[in-house]
């Protein structure tokens, strides 16, 4: 099968800390990972393409120093939420591709709750 | 740019009914993948079916099957004898290769009455 493992599935952060959310993949290796954020009752919006060894491509309009990404190896990569605000609160969806394969492989999503 | 259209935001159908749930897409594209996939309350994206734009014959997963017909860019999933586990947000994606961000359009939430 192609597991990708998203960490942690629930965290509730104060204003102003920051909180990394991980996507693993467990058993491929991943070139290409995907983030998405869902607000309630509406669909996946792309918020980066993170590619292992290089800097994350941003979607228009999503802050890239609030939204830090890195894919620091074929099977991880992070998301990083600084100086977190109640906005901020949402529900994260990683993606993976595997060679191969057409469909992306999805984690359990995070639900990010700042208060 | 690609984009997803999903002109139904909710259905419901009887248990052991079939229903249908309408997709279309424009894309400038020849070669391309089709997806539909599941969102359950738990909220894990699952896929349903995956269809190739090269292949003309239609994509079936036992009671889940798609009518794609490439002119009319249009992509609907077919639900045959619906069960309780299908109650869920679908949405259909379009990519134009395995290695590119999908392109959801905005979900279909399916509900089934028992």
């Amino acid at each position: 099968g192609a597991v990708v493992s998203q960490h942690p599935s629930r965290v509730i952060c104060k204003s102003g800390t920051s909180v990394k959310i991980e996507c693993r993949s467990l058993d491929f290796q991943a070139t290409t990972m995907f983030w998405y954020r869902q607000f309630p009752k509406q669909s996946l919006m792309l918020m980066a393409t993170s590619n292992e060894g290089s800097k994350a491509t941003y979607e228009q309009g999503v802050e890239k120093d609030k939204f830090l990404i890195n894919h620091a190896s074929l099977t991880l990569s992070t998301l990083t939420v600084t100086s977190a605000h109640p906005e901020d609160s949402s529900f994260y969806i990683c993606s993976a591709t595997r060679q191969g394969f057409a469909e992306a492989f999805f984690g359990q999503g995070t639900r990010l709750t700042v208060v | 740019a690609q984009t997803v259209t999903q002109s139904q935001p909710e259905m419901s159908v009887q248990e052991a009914e079939t229903v249908t749930l309408s997709c279309t897409y424009d894309t400038s594209e020849s070669d391309y993948y089709l997806f539909w996939y599941k969102q359950p309350p738990s909220r894990q994206m699952i896929l349903v079916i995956r269809q190739e734009a090269y292949k003309q014959q239609n994509a079936t997963e036992n009671r889940f099957s798609v009518n794609f017909q490439k002119a009319a860019k249009s992509f609907s999933l077919k639900i045959s004898d619906s069960q309780l586990g299908d109650a869920a947000m679908y949405f259909c994606a379009y990519s134009p290769s395995g290695n590119t961000p999908l392109v959801f359009g905005k979900g279909t939430r399916l509900s089934v009455i028992a």
